[in-house]
């Protein structure tokens, strides 16, 4: 298995541009999450799914994010207007919820508003 | 609240040497506790799983012990190498999906 799959790598982009990320979990986990990782907050989970069904968005910072999950092979996770406040790198993350939840992470995508 | 320390935030040590890492934690009712390995630019990895029954995990030149009953868990690293150097974190997981994460202990291995 290639892993957990995420595009792009690196983003830039101005203030007020929409930005779109893109997963693509491990064949067979049920489970998907979006973290945001920061300097100064370490990792933050913004949501979660499971069976392609958003449980907890209670991460989500606010209106301008927002994350889908059409089905159990991609989930795109969108910021529009994108702020320079953003900026972090945002990590998708699947498992499958069992006795042992073992989170695979992706390699990441850095977003740099400017 | 549930919070989740990692002491030291840095730790810098030479090759060879065997080193603990810790993660403690203020609510034991944990379901488990992940440790994850981060280097520079990269995703996280997980290193060892231990579910909320078990004392202790091992795999390789890691392992990991898990004492509920005084918050606490050890990464503990045999004969250490220039490339085990990374970030570190520790995760509790309360609710079968709702991890919670240390600030993480940053590792360098001196050649």
């Amino acid at each position: 298995d290639a892993g957990v799959i995420q595009s792009p790598r690196h983003e830039v982009t101005e203030m007020g541009q929409e930005v779109t990320l893109r997963c693509k979990p491990i064949s067979g986990h049920n489970s998907l999450f979006w973290y945001r990782q920061t300097m100064m907050r370490g990792l933050e989970l913004l949501i979660y799914f499971n069976n392609n069904v958003p449980i907890d968005d209670s991460g989500m910072p606010e209106d301008r994010f927002s994350a889908k999950m059409p089905n159990a092979s991609f989930s795109t996770l969108k910021i529009q207007p994108s702020e320079p406040r953003d900026s972090a790198v945002y990590f998708c993350a699947s498992t499958t919820i069992s006795g042992a939840n073992v989170l695979t992470f992706g390699a990441g995508s850095r977003l740099t508003v400017l | 609240k549930q919070e989740v320390t990692q002491i030291p935030a840095a730790l810098s040590v030479p090759e060879g040497e065997n080193l603990v890492l810790n993660c403690s934690f203020t609510d034991s009712a944990i379901y488990n506790l992940q440790w994850f390995r981060q280097d520079p630019g990269k995703g996280l990895t997980s290193l060892l799983l231990i579910q909320s029954s078990q004392r202790e995990q091992t795999s390789g030149r890691l392992n990991a012990s898990l004492d509920k009953s005084s918050g606490r868990s050890t990464l503990y690293i045999a004969a250490s190498q220039p490339g085990d150097s990374a970030t570190y974190l520790c995760a509790v997981d309360y609710s079968n999906y709702q991890l919670i994460w240390g600030a993480g202990t940053k590792l360098i291995i001196k050649p």
